[in-house]
């Protein structure tokens, strides 16, 4: 997909754990976002970096929390899970250098978590 | 609010029958409109961009139209492999906004 590698593909956990979802590009993109895909919403921003350290609220984003200590990796938490966060996360990428321009964001292959 | 709808949800076609989804949007300040396809279990491809109204792109078998208020993406004599959901997303500010997706499915 491009350069960009989510982790685990799939995860099953129970209600109260915290749980931690990676995304991992090699473009060297600055921009990098957090959606939840669910039937009948679409896709959601959750939370978004753009550059090291920068980050801010999406749509949806109570309950989660993020983190961008380099630029390759922007991981997700679940602080306690619950079922409604029952979904699939997709991680997306993008550069302002050439952003929108004909490439759109790049999106990762998706995460499906599942909290029983 | 920032708003995109799409319509129908859901689209049976047989091949070689040609249609066209729907993309309306609300939005302040519209930057660019995008259209993606996305198959079972992979993350959404880029298909188009779109900047401005009576901007048209196409690519193989498709066509995206923008107006002031909408969008169309046109499938001309669509075949099985055309079977996806196709997003459409408007960017406004520095994020996208999705619309739930037309389910498509193109029978032999």
């Amino acid at each position: 997909d491009a350069g960009i590698t989510q982790s685990p593909r799939h995860k099953v956990t129970e209600t109260g754990t915290p749980v931690t979802l990676r995304c991992h590009q090699t473009e060297n993109h600055r921009y990098m976002y957090w959606y939840r895909q669910d039937p009948g919403h679409g896709l959601r921003l959750i939370h978004y970096s753009y550059g090291v350290k920068d980050t801010d609220k999406g749509e949806v984003s109570d309950g989660y929390s993020v983190s961008r200590s380099k630029t390759e990796d922007f991981l997700l938490t679940l602080e306690s899970a619950t079922s409604s966060q029952t979904s699939v996360y997709f991680c997306a990428i993008s550069d302002p250098s050439d952003r929108f321009k004909d490439h759109g964001y790049t999106f990762g292959s998706g995460t499906r978590l599942t909290v029983v | 609010e920032d708003q995109v709808t799409q319509s129908p949800e859901a689209l049976r076609l047989q091949e070689g029958e040609s249609s066209s989804l729907n993309c309306s949007y609300t939005v302040s300040g519209l930057r660019g409109l995008f259209w993606y396809r996305q198959d079972p279990g992979k993350g959404p491809e880029f298909l188009f961009t779109l900047y401005s109204a009576g901007e048209e792109k196409e690519k193989e078998r498709l066509k995206a139209t923008l107006t002031k208020k909408e969008s169309f993406l046109h499938i001309t004599a669509p075949k099985p492999e055309d079977s996806a959901t196709y997003l459409c997303a408007v960017q406004t500010g520095g994020k996208l906004i999705f619309g739930q997706g037309t389910e498509l499915s193109v029978k032999p």
